[in-house]
């Protein structure tokens, strides 16, 4: 049961490039979110799956673009990657069962941008 | 606006001690609180959660107490270990309409000195 996991772990891009960040989960969770953190701040939700077959953006949307793939796979594009997207990004999967509302996170992606 | 907010950036304590990490929120739609854990190079990791309908919750050496009037949380680790140096995020979700989103506070970064 290997959870949340996220390829790659790190990545350098040039302005103008395009990249797609992968995530897959195991446990067969409904909900998928993709986050962005930057220094010193808290997590900021670019989108997110409420279930196979949905998408809906979040805080910082633009600039990105996603896919839930299937049950188990979210995958996030930057098609034309800026500075201002150099940051570490997290997947994070929920079930949606009654009372279990934590989220579970991948191991991140550590991105720049130059 | 932020609606979640961490205002102490850093949190000094000695082993053995209590740490207590403080967390406010602004929207009143909130009615669920989520503390998660996070070391470097790692995703966050769930450590405790409490419903808006109680004021208590505790999980072996963490308690988080809720105060709705103050629209107010806090974590207390008691006694504090080594271990527990990591940063601290505090989360909020309104479930009944927002897909199991959270929003996440800025983190509390607590180092335990041995």
């Amino acid at each position: 049961n290997a959870g949340v996991t996220q390829t790659p772990k790190f990545q350098v891009l040039k302005t103008g490039q395009s990249m797609t960040l992968q995530c897959a989960q195991d446990m067969n969770h409904n909900s998928m979110y993709w986050y962005r953190q930057d220094p010193g701040m808290g997590l900021r939700l670019i989108y997110y799956s409420a279930s196979e077959g949905t998408t809906d953006k979040g805080e910082v949307p633009n600039g990105y673009n996603v896919s839930r793939l299937n049950k188990r796979e979210f995958s996030l594009r930057l098609e034309s990657a800026a500075p201002s997207q150099t940051s570490v990004y997290f997947c994070a999967s929920r079930t949606s069962g009654p009372g279990s509302y934590e989220q579970y996170f991948g191991p991140g992606t550590r991105l720049t941008v130059t | 606006d932020q609606q979640v907010k961490q205002n102490s950036p850093s949190l000094s304590v000695q082993e053995g001690r209590i740490s207590i990490l403080n967390c406010d929120y602004t929207n009143s739609m909130f009615d669920y609180f989520l503390w998660y854990k996070k070391y470097p190079a790692e995703g966050p990791t769930f450590l405790i959660s409490i419903s808006s309908i109680k004021d208590k919750n505790e999980d072996g050496r963490f308690t988080v107490f809720l105060n709705k009037s103050a629209k107010h949380l806090s974590l207390h680790i008691v006694p504090s270990q080594p271990g527990d140096s990591a940063v601290y995020f505090c989360a909020a979700s309104d479930y009944n309409t927002n897909a199991g989103k959270s929003t996440f506070g800025d983190g509390t970064t607590l180092t335990v000195k041995p």
